[in-house]
């Protein structure tokens, strides 16, 4: 079955760029079908939906975080990243990968999750 | 954005008892795109419920769900000792897509 794991740096510096790279394994990501998605949960609290990535290209971010975040594609690395710019202590958390199935007839909740990667925002 | 709210924030009860969790949607939640996750400490969350009452695949059938608009619920029929977690409501119809803060049932 589908497996999703997180990757990048746990420190990220004030004011800079916070990248992480989701790693897909037992499924092909350029297969079309899913919505690669990003959520985070900041320690002790609840889930923020980020945004998500579907056919190679077309993309959706939350509102909240529009203006600062890009999510992209790597099919020959069966990939896909988050970048996070202007970062603050208020970005630190676990960010977690997921997939879920594109709407057809009907919409799927995320079904795979990977484990989640801490990322500290600090001096 | 539909705000979700969830009641109680922590609810105490021994194995074998009943857990009914309550999430409400501050608008309806259009074509009942609500699911259930649970999570327990240093894990990803896990889908336990989708379209408000059809449970995931290898989900026990002690998990159901109901509710329909903006009133859902989650109901554990038989506490067992490995249901002690947090679960979170998730509305998957309107973009932004939300989560609830999330409900503890932990052992009384």
């Amino acid at each position: 079955q589908v497996q999703l794991q997180e990757s990048g740096p746990g420190l990220v510096k004030p004011s800079q760029t916070l990248s992480l790279t989701c790693t897909v394994s037992g499924g092909s990501i350029s297969g079309g079908g899913y919505y690669w998605t990003w959520i985070r949960q900041h320690p002790g609290k609840g889930l923020e939906w980020i945004g998500y990535i579907y056919d190679s290209g077309s993309r959706h971010y939350s509102p909240s975080l529009k203006s600062r975040v890009t999510i992209s594609v790597d099919t020959s690395k069966n990939q896909f990243s988050l970048r996070l710019s202007s970062v603050t202590a208020a970005d630190t958390a676990v960010y977690y990968c997921a997939r879920a199935p594109v709407c057809a007839n009907d919409c799927y909740p995320l079904d795979f999750w990977g484990q989640g990667t801490l990322v500290t925002v600090s001096s | 954005d539909i705000v979700l709210t969830q009641s109680p924030g922590t609810l105490s009860l021994s194995p074998g008892e009943r857990a009914t969790l309550s999430c409400r949607a501050s608008q309806s939640v259009g074509s009942s795109y609500l699911a259930w996750y649970q999570q327990k400490r240093g894990q990803a969350p896990r889908l336990l419920i989708y379209g408000a009452s059809t449970r995931a695949t290898g989900i026990p059938d002690r998990f159901s769900g109901s509710g329909s608009g903006t009133d859902f619920t989650l109901t554990i029929s038989r506490l067992e000792p490995e249901d002690f977690a947090v679960y979170y409501c998730h509305q998957y119809s309107s973009s932004p897509f939300t989560f609830g803060p999330g409900t503890k049932v932990d052992i009384k």
